[in-house]
């Protein structure tokens, strides 16, 4: 059973535009959201995260987005650039358990 | 301060062989993850250690796959009598309490079963 859902599965966004991905949980006990970024051949990186205690988090051109009662939770990347082409992980934790969305490989073109 | 070290960084075997995948945690952290990643795909959860306890290990297939974090040295992953369809990237990721904390992976292990 897939805990996490994330689309879109794949995006292209030109250079200094709005990169949007979205996530979606079941499972209500979850409290700590993670993203993470992922180049090719290397291991995932956190980015940014979030716990429901709070609707926006912003570092930077990163920003998450969070609604509790959708159980919902987004990642905005802001004036996307070529550099911020890669694969983006969205989780979501609880004590003992992590589970990651199926992933979105951005494309930024220049 | 070295992060999460994996290795080796790239592992081939023949089928019917063991694959040992190591796994250093970055210092401080007691909590280790296993998970693996086919091509093109997420993160597969595995197996979740503390020092000498496995956690939860419902993500790992119950023959042939096995984990340890010991007391002394690194945790190790451990894969027998390989085949083809193990082959794959393996991350570790750890972290300094629970999983509801930061977690920080390492470059993974790729494992080509020949």
């Amino acid at each position: 059973q897939q805990q996490v859902k994330q689309s879109p599965q794949s995006l292209i966004v030109q250079k200094g535009g709005i990169s949007i991905i979205n996530c979606a949980y079941e499972n209500t006990a979850f409290d700590y959201f993670p993203w993470y970024q992922q180049f090719p051949g290397k291991g995932p990186a956190l980015l940014i995260a979030i716990r429901p205690d709070v609707s926006e988090k912003k570092e930077g051109r990163f920003t998450i987005s969070f609604n509790k009662s959708a159980k919902q939770f987004s990642l905005h990347i802001m004036d996307s650039q070529p550099g911020d082409s890669a694969t983006y992980f969205c989780a979501a934790s609880m004590l003992n358990d992590m589970r990651f969305g199926a992933g979105t490989r951005l494309t930024v073109k220049p | 301060n070295a992060g999460v070290m994996q290795n080796p960084r790239h592992l081939v075997r023949r089928r019917g062989q063991e694959a040992r995948l190591r796994c250093s945690p970055m210092k401080g952290h007691s909590h280790v993850y296993w998970y693996r990643q086919l091509p093109e795909e997420g993160l597969k959860f595995m197996v979740y250690l503390q020092k000498e306890n496995i956690i939860d290990e419902s993500g790992m297939p119950k023959e042939r796959f096995s984990a340890e974090f010991p007391k002394e040295g690194p945790s190790i992953l451990r894969i027998q009598q390989v085949v083809r369809g193990d082959s794959a990237a393996y991350f570790c990721a750890s972290s300094r309490d629970s999983l509801n904390t930061e977690a920080f992976f390492g470059q993974g292990t790729r494992l080509t079963v020949v």
